[in-house]
């Protein structure tokens, strides 16, 4: 398995309260991705990163921003967490944008 | 928005049987991708297949694509219990890949 590490794996907390996802890769691919999967929707973009400091939207980023200061290291922060950003939040790496993309196991996130 | 549409959303089989998922969308594309989901993992890379190929083949797994009809299938050959996955379709976005809804895969022994 590609080296993709994401923390928390669980976590719950209140609405309001900021919170923030990390994925930390050992692969050195230049691409990261955050994505979110909801029963229904299926797996939604919600920021990338195509290098350091450089980032960009996805789909679904209301609510949600992103840093990556290393290589190796992309922040999903929820500066304030709201009930709808409950969800299983996936990290994914590539070597280019539309080349096969390497999942982390993902972080269960409930916000009550 | 989504481009890749997996069908069905469903299906159950016998172990020994084949199983055959498909995918439409609606632009043109340089390659589509197919990924499995286990239960509570992140999504694995199966195949990949470029809009110039109509069929590619890994171990049990062969992928047909049919750009005419902006379609691709997955055919999984004697399906083993270990085949229960979710399994997704993966195409062009502008600059990254855009994941359909996913075909939920069941395999009873």
């Amino acid at each position: 398995d590609a080296g993709i590490t994401q923390s928390p794996r669980h976590k719950v907390t209140e609405t309001g309260t900021p919170v923030t996802l990390r994925c930390h890769q050992t692969e050195n691919h230049r691409y990261m991705y955050w994505y979110r999967q909801d029963p229904g929707h299926g797996l939604r973009l919600i920021h990338y990163s195509y290098g350091v400091k450089d980032t960009d939207k996805g789909e679904v980023s209301d609510g949600y921003s992103v840093s990556r200061s290393k290589t190796e290291d992309f922040l999903l922060t929820l500066e304030s967490a709201t009930s709808s950003q409950t969800s299983v939040y996936f990290c994914a790496i590539s070597d280019g944008t539309i080349q096969p993309q390497h999942f982390g196991d993902g972080t269960r996130l409930s916000i009550l | 928005s989504q481009q890749g549409e997996e069908d069905p959303q469903a299906l159950s089989i016998q172990e020994g049987e084949n199983a055959t998922m498909n995918c439409s969308y609606k632009t043109s594309i340089n390659n589509l991708q197919w990924y499995r989901q286990n239960s509570g993992r992140g999504l694995v890379h199966l195949i990949l297949i470029r809009s110039n190929e109509r069929e590619k083949h890994s171990g049990r797994l062969r992928v047909t694509l049919d750009t005419s009809k902006k379609s691709s299938s997955l055919l999984i050959t004697a399906s083993r219990a270990a085949d229960t996955a979710s399994y997704f379709c993966a195409t062009e976005g502008f600059q990254k890949l855009v994941f359909g809804t996913g075909t939920r895969l069941l395999v009873s022994p």
